[in-house]
């Protein structure tokens, strides 16, 4: 099993949409969980970040985090087509950091 | 410079080189990291050094061998490559290892082994 499973994609929104992308984890001791976006050829850049049970709002960002069902969730509200990438979810574990493999996201005009 | 800085970001060697990837942080961090990013594939933790220690290894080839000096700078020397090593490699730094150690990372050099 995973330890970091997402959707590798491509998920295609409409511009202007609700992008919603979801990460699973398998260690329940996890504690810490971020977002990274990468565009074609370039590095990861953090989006956020969060640690706590609920929602974390950063701008058009939405990140949701559910402990007990051991899942995160990024929302991108009024999808730009600057916002097609692979996003990154990433969980932290005792220090360690697991990536998945990505979700590709393609905003259509 | 600012952030993290890569060299170089393009590489082609041969199976018989010997070549360096170098990785310099300029944000005051006293953790490194290198992680290996093929095709398709989530990103592979291989080295990890805080405050010039290495306190990870996850069972890397030793075809690829670390190198950290100070905190602010590592490397990664490379010696009779395979061409299933062709691959994006990233360097990472964060502060240390609490629980807001967010990872900021490099550009990353392209490596293609013939």
């Amino acid at each position: 099993q995973k330890e970091v499973e997402q959707n590798s994609g491509p998920l295609s929104v409409p511009e202007g949409a609700i992008a919603s992308l979801n990460c699973t984890y398998s260690d329940r001791g996890s504690q810490s969980f971020f977002w990274y976006r990468q565009y074609s050829g370039k590095s990861p850049e953090l989006i956020m970040f969060i640690y706590s049970n609920g929602d974390k709002e950063d701008g058009r960002f939405t990140a949701q985090l559910n402990k007990a069902s051991q899942y995160v969730s990024l929302l991108i509200r009024d999808s730009q087509p600057s916002d097609s990438a692979t996003y990154l979810c990433a969980v932290k574990s005792w220090g360690k950091l697991q990536f998945g493999a990505g979700t590709q996201v393609v905003v259509t005009p | 410079e600012t952030g993290v800085t890569q060299t170089p970001r393009h590489l082609v060697m041969g199976m018989t080189n010997k070549k360096s990837l170098k990785c310099e942080q300029h944000l005051g961090h006293n953790a490194m990291y290198w992680y290996k990013q093929s095709a398709k594939k989530p990103l592979e933790l291989m080295f990890v050094y805080n405050f010039k220690e290495q306190t990870e290894n996850n069972s890397v080839p030793s075809r690829f061998s670390p190198e950290c000096p100070n905190s602010s700078h590592l490397f990664l020397h490379l010696h009779t490559l395979q061409p299933e090593d062709s691959a994006l490699y990233l360097c990472a730094s964060s502060t240390t290892s609490d629980r807001t150690d967010t990872q900021y990372f490099g550009p990353g050099t392209r490596l293609t082994v013939l």
